[in-house]
C-alpha cells in the first residue's frame, strides 16, 4: 500500500534554514507528484508547492517564491523540502501528500507531519 | 491569489444532515475536493472532483457542484464525524492548489 514517511521533528532559530524529507514507498515514485501542506498551530492547510518526480520540475505558491527548495532523489523514492530564512510564522507541521493509482488529481495520501519549531 | 470562502462552523444533531459550502470563483471551471482533519491527525481525502467518494469513506459523505459553489453533505452525521472540513481546488490555470480555511463541524 501506499506509505508516505517523513522526517522526524526539527528544532531550528529564527533565521535558519530546515529539511524535511517524505520518503514514499508502494507505488512508482516517478508517476504522481508530490505536494507540500503546511499548518501553523490553529490555521488552516496551507499549499506551498509540488514536484514532478519524474523531471524534477516544481512550482511554488507564491508566498514561498525563493525562499522554499523543493528536491527529489529518485534512486530513495524520496523528496525533501527546504525552508530557509525561518522566522516564528514558519512554525507548524509541515505534510507531504501525493495522488495516487486511482485517485491522480487529489492528494489521496498524507505523510505523518513533520513538526517543526522556529525558537531563539 | 485565488482563494476558496467556506464558513467557519456547522453544527448538527447526530442523526443530521450537516451541509458545508465552499465558494470560488474557478469551481465552475475546477475540480473541488475535501479533506476531512480530526484534533492532531494528518488530513483525509473523503471527496475529489466534486462528487466521487474513495474506497473506504461512509456513503453518507457525498459532494456536489453548481456555479461557484461546491457542498459536502454529511447526511446522517455520527459524533465521530466532529473534525475540521476543508475544501480545496486549483487556480484557473491548474497548477497551484489552494485550500478554503475550513469549517468546524460540531455534532452534538
Amino acid at each position: 500500500q501506499v506509505q508516505l514517511v517523513q522526517s522526524g521533528a526539527e528544532v531550528k532559530k529564527p533565521g535558519a534554514s530546515v529539511r524535511v524529507s517524505c520518503k514514499a514507498s508502494g507505488y512508482t515514485f516517478t508517476d504522481y507528484p508530490m505536494h507540500w501542506v503546511r499548518q501553523a498551530p490553529g490555521q488552516r492547510l496551507e499549499w506551498m508547492g509540488w514536484i514532478n518526480p519524474g523531471n524534477g520540475k516544481t512550482k511554488h505558491s507564491q508566498k514561498f517564491q525563493g525562499r522554499v527548495s523543493i528536491t527529489r532523489d529518485t534512486s530513495a523514492s524520496t523528496v525533501y523540502m527546504e525552508v530557509s530564512s525561518l522566522t516564528s510564522e514558519d512554525a507548524a507541521v509541515y505534510y507531504c501528500a501525493s495522488p495516487g493509482p486511482d485517485i491522480p488529481t487529489a492528494a489521496a495520501f498524507w505523510g505523518q507531519g513533520t513538526l517543526v519549531t522556529v525558537s531563539s | 491569489s485565488y482563494e476558496l470562502t467556506q464558513p467557519p462552523s456547522v453544527s448538527v444533531s447526530p442523526g443530521q444532515t450537516a451541509r458545508i459550502t465552499c465558494s470560488g470563483d474557478a469551481l465552475p471551471k475546477k475540480y473541488a475536493y475535501w479533506y476531512q482533519q480530526k484534533s492532531g491527525q494528518a488530513p483525509v481525502l473523503v471527496i475529489y472532483e466534486d462528487i466521487k467518494r474513495p474506497s473506504g469513506i461512509p456513503e453518507r459523505f457525498s459532494g456536489s457542484s453548481s456555479g461557484t459553489m461546491a457542498t459536502l453533505t454529511i447526511t446522517g452525521a455520527q459524533v465521530e464525524d466532529e473534525a475540521d472540513y476543508y475544501c480545496s481546488s486549483t487556480d484557473s490555470n491548474g497548477t497551484r492548489w489552494v485550500f478554503g480555511g475550513g469549517t468546524k463541524v460540531t455534532v452534538l
